[in-house]
């Protein structure tokens, strides 16, 4: 069965405090990897899709990198508008229409 | 402007009471998908559609029903069957031969 585990469940920074993020993974046959950013109250924003181990991607502050069991979303001198939840998706195979399997979250706050 | 809607924002429903929850597009995406968001749980698959007139049964499909019967439409019933309804229900997309998947804005339904 595929399982997504993100840690830590909640994170407090300082502005200005590089941290990461952390998505494990078990799954058959990843076809994809995915980050989104969730807002209180509103849908998941689309952030990254990683293919590969190895592969990075960055955008702003960002930057997201894969390895075969694991997945960083580190973030560089973060802004309280960086503040939200993170969510981890893996998608494997045809299965379920390509459906993601989602983390539970990492909710992010960032002081000023 | 291209996007994913959802309404309404908020529902209030008896308990009891079957209620739709509406979800469109006009981004001229093939498939759809219906997920459920749970305090503290990742999002879970309730339905998905990969073309016209077609659907399928994701994880939690009990107490839920469907019908696609446009390209743009993808409206979910919440039935009296399903025992613990309270919860925000997302709606997303996705383009043919792409993988990443686009959320509407969610529903929020309270059973009273």
């Amino acid at each position: 069965e595929d399982q997504v585990t993100q840690s830590p469940e909640a994170l407090r920074l300082q502005e200005g405090e590089s941290s990461s993020l952390n998505c494990s993974y078990t799954v058959s046959g990843l076809r994809g990897l995915f980050w989104y950013r969730q807002d209180p109250g509103k849908g998941p924003e689309f952030l990254f899709t990683l293919y590969s181990a190895g592969e990075e991607k960055e955008k702003e502050r960002l930057k997201a990198t894969l390895t075969k069991k694991e997945s960083f979303l580190h973030i560089t001198a973060p802004k309280p508008e960086d503040s939200a939840t993170y969510l981890c998706a893996v998608q494997a195979g045809s299965n379920s229409g390509y459906a993601l399997n989602f983390g539970k979250g990492t909710s992010l706050l960032v002081t000023p | 402007d291209g996007g994913i809607t959802q309404s309404p924002k908020y529902l209030f429903r008896k308990e009891g009471q079957n209620v739709t929850l509406s979800c469109e597009q006009n981004l001229n995406h093939d498939a759809m998908y219906w997920y459920r968001q749970d305090p503290g749980q990742g999002l879970r698959l309730i339905y998905y559609s990969q073309i016209v007139n077609d659907f399928q049964k994701g994880d939690i499909a009990e107490g839920y029903s469907v019908s696609r019967e446009k390209k743009e439409s993808f409206p979910l019933t919440v039935t009296s069957a399903q025992k613990n309804p309270t919860a925000f229900y997302l709606c997303a997309s996705t383009p043919r031969g792409a993988d990443t998947q686009y959320f509407g804005p969610g529903t929020r339904l309270t059973v009273l």
